[in-house]
């Protein structure tokens, strides 16, 4: 079952603005990560927070984690066309087989940067 | 380019055709996953090997056979499939971290349509 859920489905901007996407999640989680995917190819992964950090940054993206509040965003500075993308946030929980994590991905927002 | 090579890239099969799907990582991760994508829809676990063995099986059909020959190599064997069963079939590995879920590097993908 997919317990991400994700805001906005769909964003578009300008390039050089900022894009920002949230995610929120369910249940206890032992870290929160978040992928992108461009059209017609496989997931990158763009970051790892885990559970007990609040704020992660990597290059142009910024991540916070509120595991109160059980969500996350994902911030991109100064975009590109490039961005344009889909981004999935993904969540690992604390349990499973092992270490083999499940990820459970949220559905998604469609960033389109527009030239 | 990806680290984690998927073959073919697009498949087009009768639904009695009998066809697997090949995915090869050279990272030395010790996990390796299926995942099915429909379109706008994020990816949807079917297994995950660990060490070469099948730790989960997501009550996939048993028209879908995954098998793992070595540490290197993931197949998916196809049998009697149905039209609902195109889509696009993303393969993943990872390390196995302890206590930490890490990050999947994937692959870009077989395209499957069933006529």
């Amino acid at each position: 079952s997919q317990q991400g859920e994700e805001d906005p489905q769909a964003l578009s901007i300008q390039e050089g603005e900022n894009a920002t996407m949230n995610c929120s999640y369910k249940t206890s989680i032992n870290n929160l990560q978040w992928y992108r995917q461009n059209s017609g190819r496989g997931l990158v992964h763009l970051i790892l927070i885990r559970s007990n950090e609040r704020e992660k940054h990597s290059g142009r993206l910024r991540v916070t984690l509120d595991t109160s509040k059980k969500s996350s965003s994902l911030l991109i500075t100064a975009s590109r066309a490039a961005d344009t993308a889909s981004y999935f946030c993904a969540t690992a929980g604390t349990h499973g087989s092992g270490n083999t994590g499940k990820l459970i991905f949220g559905q998604g927002t469609t960033l389109q940067v527009k030239p | 380019d990806t680290e984690v090579t998927q073959t073919p890239k697009h498949l087009v099969m009768g639904m009695t055709n009998k066809k697997s799907l090949k995915c090869e990582q050279h990272m030395g991760h010790r996990a390796m996953y299926w995942y099915k994508q429909k379109a706008k829809k994020p990816p949807e676990l079917m297994f995950v090997y660990s060490y070469e063995k099948l730790s989960i099986n997501e009550s996939v059909p048993s028209r879908f056979s995954p098998e793992c020959p070595n540490s290197s190599l993931l197949n998916l064997h196809l049998h009697a499939l149905q039209p609902e069963d195109s889509a696009l079939y993303l393969c993943a590995s990872s390390q196995l971290g302890q206590g930490v879920r890490q990050p999947q590097h994937f692959g870009d993908g077989t395209r499957l349509s069933i006529l």
